[in-house]
Parts: structure tokens; C-alpha cells; sequence
């Protein structure tokens, strides 16, 4: 089993700042990966997939870059409604997707 | 406006049975393949079945194989999970999910449920 490990588990930041998160796979995944953002309450929801490729409806703030097992959430410019926790999700070997533990982005 | 909402959970002593449903609306269901994933405050988000999109294939996680089977009906455009021999630790958030047609090989999720709570507890 793939195993997916996030950090850091807990980011505080102030709005506008620059985020990033960051994933690691425990074997090559190519650039089989997905971004999640889930608000309180809320299911997940897709912000990058395929490493790199910003979802449909998704800001341009968000981008995401890796491959093989080194990858990276980028927020350009934190907003309010940013605050949340952010998955990330390897399907290279699928159909079995395996998500890591999450980072949860808080107010600072 | 595409939509998948489950039903189905609720509280259920230890060893029994409870069977899941998710509906689709605004999209045919025939044309995805599905999964149901499952979400608990220590455990994260944890895949728990697939079922491609006409029902040929189907695969579980190894700590619900056996015990959980996934279904679908297009016909009726829905989803189903059946949940046998519960245990204490399949207590979750049960959400579907839907697989995204974006390119073949590209097997992320792109609409999610709302999810439906399971409680197994005496």
C-alpha cells in the first residue's frame, strides 16, 4: 500500500500570506495526484489534480507541482475562505486511493 | 446542478447489518465509476470500495473485504453499499464519490456526496 504522509499537520497564517503544503509518497506515484480542500462540514472538494492541473471553477491562487513522490500545494495569496484542511490523494494505484492525514490551515 | 446525496446510516448495534445508498441527480450515473469513502476524526479519509461503471469490476480495502459489498443500480441511478458483520471501527462519515471522466488514467474524484453517518455501537 501507498502510503501518503502531509506536513505539516498544522499551518497558522495570516490572510495574504503565502502557503504552502506539502505531500510525500512512499513510493513513485508519477504524477498521479490530487488536491482536496474540505471546509467544516463540508465534503471534499478537488482544487489540483494530476499534480499540476487546476479543477474546473477552482482560483488561480491554488497550483499545485511534484512528481514521483515529492509534491506541493501552493496558495499564492491566502483568503478567508481558505481556511481549511487540504488532502492530498495518490490514485496511481487504483482503484485503491489512499489520501494522506491532512494539514489543516488556520487563522494565525 | 450535479448532486450525489447518501442515505441510509444511523446507529446499529455491533455484528449487524446496515445498507448504504447514494442517488445521483443532474448526471447519468452509467457513464462513471464510483467509490465510497469513509471519514473518521483519527483515521482520515480512508477508501473503502470501487465499482467501475457498468458493475463488471469491483474492489474493496482489505479491512471491509468480506464484509462489505458495493452495488449499483443505473437504472435507478444510484449506488449502493451494503455493510455486513459491523464493528465498532466502521463508525465513520460514509461519503460516494464519483470518478472523474477528465482523461483515462485520471482516476481522481471530482463530485462528492455530502456523506451519511454510521454509528456501530451496543
Amino acid at each position: 500500500e501507498i502510503v501518503m504522509t502531509q506536513s505539516p499537520a498544522t499551518l497558522s497564517v495570516s490572510p495574504g500570506e503565502r502557503v504552502t503544503l506539502s505531500c510525500r509518497a512512499s513510493q513513485n506515484i508519477r504524477s498521479d495526484l490530487a488536491w482536496y480542500q474540505q471546509k467544516v462540514g463540508q465534503a471534499p472538494r478537488v482544487l489540483i489534480h494530476d499534480a499540476s492541473v487546476r479543477a474546473a471553477g477552482v482560483p488561480a491562487r491554488f497550483s499545485g507541482s511534484g512528481s514521483g513522490t515529492e509534491f506541493t500545494l501552493t496558495i499564492s495569496s491566502l483568503q478567508s475562505e481558505d481556511f481549511a484542511v487540504y488532502y492530498c490523494q495518490q490514485y496511481n494505484v487504483w482503484p485503491s486511493w489512499t489520501f494522506g492525514q491532512g494539514t489543516k490551515v488556520e487563522i494565525k | 446542478q450535479e448532486q450525489l446525496v447518501e442515505s441510509g446510516g444511523g446507529v446499529v448495534q455491533p455484528g449487524r447489518s446496515l445498507r448504504l445508498s447514494c442517488s445521483a441527480s443532474g448526471f447519468t450515473l452509467t457513464s462513471y465509476a464510483m467509490h465510497w469513502v469513509r471519514q473518521t476524526p483519527g483515521m482520515g479519509l480512508e477508501w473503502v470500495a470501487f465499482i467501475s461503471h457498468d458493475g463488471s469490476n469491483k474492489d474493496s480495502a482489505d479491512s471491509v473485504k468480506g464484509r462489505f459489498t458495493i452495488s449499483r443500480d443505473n437504472s435507478k441511478n444510484s449506488l449502493f453499499l451494503q455493510m455486513n458483520s459491523l464493528r465498532p471501527d466502521d463508525t465513520a462519515l460514509y461519503y460516494c464519490a464519483r470518478e472523474s471522466l477528465w482523461r483515462p488514467g485520471s482516476h481522481f474524484s471530482d463530485l462528492w456526496g455530502q456523506g451519511t453517518l454510521v454509528t456501530v455501537s451496543s
